[in-house]
């Protein structure tokens, strides 16, 4: 069963400060990942995708993957009330087909 | 058109009815997946179409649901004799090809509910 693992949370920061939201993965042949923000009631939204090892940088977010310990993460820097969502990781099968999605972590940022 | 679109957005139904829920993909995208989404859970997959045809089909639950695609474009998933444990967001996302890198956009989703 290829799965993708989260601490459902929640995960609270303050405003102003780093979030740190992490992912595992089962299946060593995925080579695509992908962190969506869900807010409440709404649908998922992408923000960021990395397919290499490493850090990928796009404004406050950064992903980070490590295919060796079959780890994501995603860091949010100068955390706002507008990122309290919940965080779902995806991998891509290795068809490319389906993703598939963790739980989610939700995060609250207070003010 | 700007983004995927989903009707309707709410459907209510009673058990062992027929519902069909429609997806617009974004203009261009060739890739469509269906998902659903029950509370406190990640999306779950159902169905991918490549163009018209249902390239991968293994997430559907069962023969009660089943989705089409006729000319590549809008799609259509259809459940039959609905059941309560159907209820769930039922998320349509497209995407410009196939392949692992390829990044999926989600629709607003349509929540049903089966009284």
């Amino acid at each position: 069963q290829k799965e993708v693992e989260q601490n459902s949370g929640p995960l609270s920061v303050p405003e102003g400060a780093i979030a740190s939201l992490n992912c595992t993965y089962s299946d060593r042949g995925s080579q695509s990942f992908f962190w969506y923000r869900q807010y409440s009631g709404k649908s998922p939204e992408l923000i960021m995708s990395i397919y290499s090892n490493g850090d990928k940088e796009d404004g406050r977010f950064t992903a980070q993957l490590n295919k060796a310990s079959q780890y994501v993460s995603l860091l949010i820097r100068d955390s706002q009330p507008s990122d309290s969502a919940t965080y779902l990781c995806a991998m891509a099968n290795q068809a490319g087909t389906a993703l598939i999605f963790g739980k989610g972590t939700t995060l609250s940022v207070s003010s | 058109g700007a983004g995927v679109s989903q009707t309707p957005s709410n459907k209510v139904t009673e058990k062992g009815k027929y519902v069909e829920l429609r997806c617009d993909p974004i203009s261009g995208h060739t890739a469509l997946y269906w998902y659903r989404q029950s509370l406190g859970q990640g999306p779950e997959f159902l169905i991918y179409f490549q163009g018209t045809g249902a390239a991968d089909d293994s997430g559907l639950p069962n023969d009660r649901f089943f989705a089409v695609r006729p000319e590549g474009s809008v799609s259509t998933l259809k459940i039959q004799r609905t059941e309560r444990g159907d209820s769930a967001v039922y998320l349509c996302a497209s995407s410009l090809g196939r392949g692992q890198n390829t990044e999926a956009f989600f629709g607003q989703g349509t929540r049903l509910t089966v009284v």
